[in-house]
């Protein structure tokens, strides 16, 4: 298995743009989360999905930020417009059990 | 919420040494603890957790203690190595047996010296 997938691994772009980060699950895992890491902050959850349906998101810091997950194998994280202080890697993890399997993340720059 | 706090923020043995890192939590209804090894620019992993039904596990090198009364639990690696060196995170949640709502202690970057 190739394990969580995520694209793109690097995405630079100017405030105000529109920002998409894709997530491919492990297959056959029924839960996918979506997590931001900052020096400041950490790790933090920002939302998860059961069998594509979104579960918690209540760490989706404000409406500028969005995620849809449209099958078992695809979910996708949204920043419309991004702003310097969403420079962050975000990670993509799922799950069938209890342990959680983490993507490679996504470094996002936003100048 | 769950609050976790993690300490200490770095650590710094010789090789060959043990190193201990410790965690509380905040919510009693937690019963999942997990331990994550993050390499500098890699992803997280799992290296070991602990269930509240029990007190202590070990995976060779590794165990984690847990004092459900005290909410607290802790990481001890045993005869250090380099590659030990990593920054690890603890965590807690409900464990729900797939979506574990879980919540990061800031971390610990371990520097194990030759």
């Amino acid at each position: 298995d190739a394990g969580v997938i995520q694209s793109p691994r690097h995405e630079v772009t100017e405030m105000g743009q529109e920002v998409t980060l894709r997530c491919k699950p492990i297959s056959g895992h029924d839960y996918l989360f979506w997590y931001r890491q900052t020096m400041m902050r950490g790790l933090e959850l920002l939302i998860y999905f059961n069998n594509n349906v979104p579960i918690d998101d209540s760490g989706m810091p404000e409406d500028r930020f969005s995620a849809k997950m449209p099958n078992a194998s695809f979910s996708t994280l949204k920043i419309q417009p991004s702003e310097p202080r969403d420079s962050a890697v975000y990670f993509c993890a799922s799950s069938l059990s209890s342990e959680q399997y983490f993507g490679p993340g996504t470094r996002l720059t936003v100048t | 919420g769950e609050n976790v706090e993690q300490h200490p923020s770095t650590l710094s043995v010789q090789e060959g040494d043990s190193a201990v890192i410790k965690c509380t939590y905040s919510d009693s209804a937690s019963n999942y603890f997990p331990w994550y090894k993050q390499e500098l620019g890699k992803r997280p992993q799992l290296i070991i957790d602990i269930r509240s039904n029990v007190g202590e596990k070990k995976d060779q090198r590794i165990a984690v203690t847990l004092n459900k009364t005290a909410k607290h639990f802790s990481l001890h690696i045993t005869e250090t190595q380099p590659e030990d060196s990593a920054v690890y995170f603890c965590a807690a949640s409900m464990d729900t047996g797939g979506g574990n709502k879980l919540t990061f202690g800031t971390g610990t970057q371990l520097k194990v010296e030759l």
